[in-house]
C-alpha cells in the first residue's frame, strides 16, 4: 500500500498569515498520462471531508483562490496564502493512483 | 447537484452484520465514469478506504485487504443506491462510515455522504 506522510500534524496560524502542509508519498503518484493522483481534503468539525485541491494542483469551483497545491511525483504541498477563520479543521492528503486509496494522518489547523 | 444520502443503524451487536445504504441523486450508480467508495474514520485508524464498486460494461468490485473476507459492496440499480455489508463485526469496526463518489474517471472524490456513526457493542 502507498503510505502518505503529512507534516506538520498541527498548525496554529494567525488570521491573514500563510500556512503550508507537506505530504510525502512512499512512491510516485504520477500516472502515465502525466497527472499526479494526489488530492487534498478539508474536514471541518462535525462534517464530511470536502475537496480543496485535486490531481495535485487543481482547485474545484467554489474553493477560494487562497488555496493552492503544488508538487509532483512523491512530494506535494498545500498552501493557504492568507488563512481565514473558516479554514480551521483537519487537512488530509489522499492518493487515488492505485487501490487501496490511502490517506495521510491529517494536519489540524487552528486559529491563534 | 449530486447528493449522497446514507442510512442504516447506528448500533450493531458484535459478530453481527453491519449494513448501510447510500442513496444517490443527481447521478447514476451505473455511471461509466464514476466510482462509488466506502470509507470509514475512527480515532485509531484515521480515514480508511474499505472498497468500491463501479460499472464499466460489467460491475467491478475492489476491496481493502483488511476487510476483504467480510465485506460486500453492491449496487441496487432499481433504487439508484449502493450498499455496504460488513460481517462478523467487532468493536474495532466502530467508526463513522462514509460513501463517496469519485467522478470523471478517477479525477476527484467530489461528493461525500453525511456520514453514519456506527457503534459495535452489546
Amino acid at each position: 500500500d502507498i503510505v502518505l506522510t503529512q507534516s506538520p500534524l498541527f498548525l496554529a496560524v494567525t488570521p491573514g498569515e500563510p500556512a503550508s502542509i507537506s505530504c510525502r508519498s512512499s512512491q510516485s503518484l504520477l500516472y502515465s498520462n502525466g497527472v499526479d493522483h494526489l488530492d487534498w481534503y478539508l474536514q471541518k468539525p462535525g462534517q464530511s471531508p470536502q475537496v480543496v485541491i485535486y490531481l495535485g494542483s487543481n482547485r474545484p469551483s467554489g474553493v477560494p483562490d487562497r488555496f493552492s497545491g503544488s508538487g509532483s511525483g512523491s512530494d506535494f504541498i498545500l498552501k493557504i496564502t492568507r488563512v481565514e477563520p473558516e479554514d480551521v479543521g483537519v487537512y488530509y492528503c489522499m492518493q487515488a493512483l492505485q487501490a487501496p486509496i490511502t490517506f495521510g494522518q491529517g494536519t489540524k489547523l487552528e486559529i491563534k | 447537484q449530486v447528493q449522497l444520502q446514507q442510512s442504516g443503524p447506528g448500533l450493531v451487536t458484535p459478530s453481527q452484520t453491519l449494513s448501510l445504504t447510500c442513496a444517490i441523486s443527481g447521478d447514476s450508480v451505473s455511471s461509466n465514469s464514476a466510482t462509488w467508495d466506502w470509507i470509514r474514520q475512527s480515532p485509531s485508524r484515521g480515514l480508511e478506504w474499505l472498497g468500491r464498486i463501479y460499472y464499466r460494461s460489467t460491475w467491478i468490485h475492489q476491496y481493502a485487504v483488511s476487510v476483504q473476507s467480510r465485506i460486500i459492496i453492491s449496487p441496487d440499480t432499481s433504487k439508484n443506491q449502493l450498499s455496504l455489508q460488513l460481517t462478523s463485526v467487532t468493536p474495532e469496526d466502530t467508526a463513522v462510515y462514509y460513501c463517496a463518489r469519485r467522478r470523471d474517471h478517477n479525477t476527484v472524490s467530489d461528493v461525500w455522504g453525511q456520514g453514519t456513526m456506527v457503534t459495535v457493542s452489546s
